[in-house]
């Protein structure tokens, strides 16, 4: 079936360095790509998505393209702050028919601490 | 707008007895879907429901089950609780059906501990 693999964390960066979180998958179809975030405490808030192959999602800094021929949707951040640190989930779209159609599929996820 | 809200926040409960949590979707939103996030994984896809109907399901056992009001909150109910299913639950509300790639919005979850 799908599904996302990500890196392993924790991943420890100093602030404005430089971000990478790797994320691969394996799907049928076409599905749309996610990163998600969550805040110690929280729910998870979108953070960026692409739909098609090649597309850029971008936010905050963020941004991840859509790499069809490697599978991949890498996170990356140019400068990470503080505030950045939390944890990190890539996600698809599930798109086997059935009953989890349309529903999101997530990588284990990848906690990030930003150190002053 | 209020987001997605979830009661109660945190729920303490022993093995074999039963839960019910609630979700308000987002004003406007008609699909609710669930997801079980078990300490240090991503989140499992549990129910969607949208009009009031079962549009979805993941692979989680029948001690599982959920409905839809006319206002289109949702709860999510499990019986017979076992150890393994002290988790965040997690919900999500969307305009349409996600199938139709619409983006899912998530509240901050319920934490359930079973002792």
């Amino acid at each position: 079936g799908d599904s996302v693999t990500q890196m392993e964390g924790p991943v420890t960066l100093s602030e404005e360095a430089f971000l990478t979180i790797n994320c691969t998958y394996t799907a049928t179809g076409y599905p749309s790509l996610f990163w998600y975030v969550q805040y110690p405490g929280e729910g998870l808030q979108l953070l960026l998505k692409a739909t098609k192959a090649d597309d850029k999602g971008s936010n905050k800094g963020f941004e991840a393209t859509y790499r069809k021929e490697t599978t991949s949707f890498h996170l990356e951040k140019g400068s990470v702050q503080v505030s950045d640190s939390a944890v990190y989930f890539c996600a698809l779209s599930d798109q086997n028919y059935g009953g989890s159609q349309g529903n999101l599929i997530f990588g284990k996820g990848t906690k990030l601490s930003v150190k002053p | 707008d209020a987001g997605v809200t979830q009661s109660p926040t945190h729920l303490i409960k022993t093995r074999g007895q039963h839960v019910t949590l609630r979700c308000s979707p987002i004003s406007g939103h008609k699909s609710v879907s669930w997801y079980q996030q078990v300490l240090g994984q991503g989140p499992q896809f549990i129910f969607q429901y949208y009009e009031k109907e079962e549009r979805g399901r993941g692979n989680f056992p029948d001690r599982f089950s959920a409905r839809q009001f006319p206002n289109y909150s949702s709860e999510l109910n499990v019986n017979a609780l076992l150890l393994g299913d002290s988790a965040l639950y997690l919900c999500a509300s969307s305009l349409g059906v996600v199938r139709d790639n619409q983006p899912q919005h998530f509240g901050d979850g319920t934490r359930l501990s079973i002792l």
